[in-house]
């Protein structure tokens, strides 16, 4: 069964630098999303995209954030100069289609820590 | 926007006990999907259930989604079934919106 994968499953870093977080989406999927959960949190959307394009984001996905689809099978996330509150766990999302009918199957997670 | 109600908020159990959870949710909802998040913090699909009832091994799941709930069953319960199930719709904007969760431990 096709599944979403996300690289690397664990992140460490220092305050201030970057990181991108890396998601496969399942190959047929057009809509892609990322999700975050702070430790001990509920998931929450940060960002949908679209076509190249963000669809909508989520008060949390500032300008220290940005998404790209580089090539035809990955989908990023980047987060410019990181700070400790950055450390949560990472979902990343795909789906065929948009709208209520359609499932969001979703990457195991990157757990991003910030030191 | 939608809430999304889960209980018990923790469940501790015997291994081999059975359990039900259980996902309110405020309002009609046409894609419903249930998660497990293992002690690694690793997210697992379980179910995509907008309605109805649907069986994988020893979990099954079900969905009414005019009275706004769903039921996790979990059967002959083993300690690798212990993390966090998450219970989650959609909302119109094409968002997930998750609950908090129920806390399951199963002992040994």
């Amino acid at each position: 069964e096709p599944e979403v994968t996300q690289t690397p499953s664990h992140q460490v870093t220092q305050m201030g630098q970057e990181v991108i977080l890396r998601c496969v989406p399942i190959s047929n999927h057009l809509y892609f999303y990322w999700y975050r959960q702070i430790l001990g949190q509920k998931v929450e959307f940060l960002v949908s995209f679209y076509n190249n394009e963000i669809s909508e984001k989520s008060e949390i996905f500032d300008d220290q954030f940005s998404v790209e689809r580089p090539d035809g099978s990955n989908f990023t996330l980047k987060i410019r100069s990181t700070k400790l509150e950055d450390s949560a766990m990472y979902f990343c999302a795909s789906s065929e289609k948009r709208g209520s009918y359609n499932e969001q199957f979703f990457g195991p997670g990157t757990r991003l820590t910030v030191l | 926007g939608i809430q999304v109600e889960q209980s018990p908020p923790d469940l501790i159990l015997q291994e081999g006990a059975n359990s039900t959870l259980r996902c309110n949710f405020s309002d009609s909802v046409n894609n419903l999907q249930w998660f497990h998040q293992n002690p690694w913090g690793q997210l697992i699909n379980l179910f995509y259930i907008p309605s109805g009832t649907k069986q994988n091994g020893r979990l099954s799941a079900t969905t009414v989604a005019t009275e706004r709930y769903s039921l996790l069953y979990i059967s002959s319960s083993q300690t690798t079934d212990s993390g966090v199930y998450f219970c989650a719709v959609k909302d119109r904007d094409d968002k997930i919106i998750f609950g908090k969760g129920t806390r399951l431990h199963i002992l040994p």
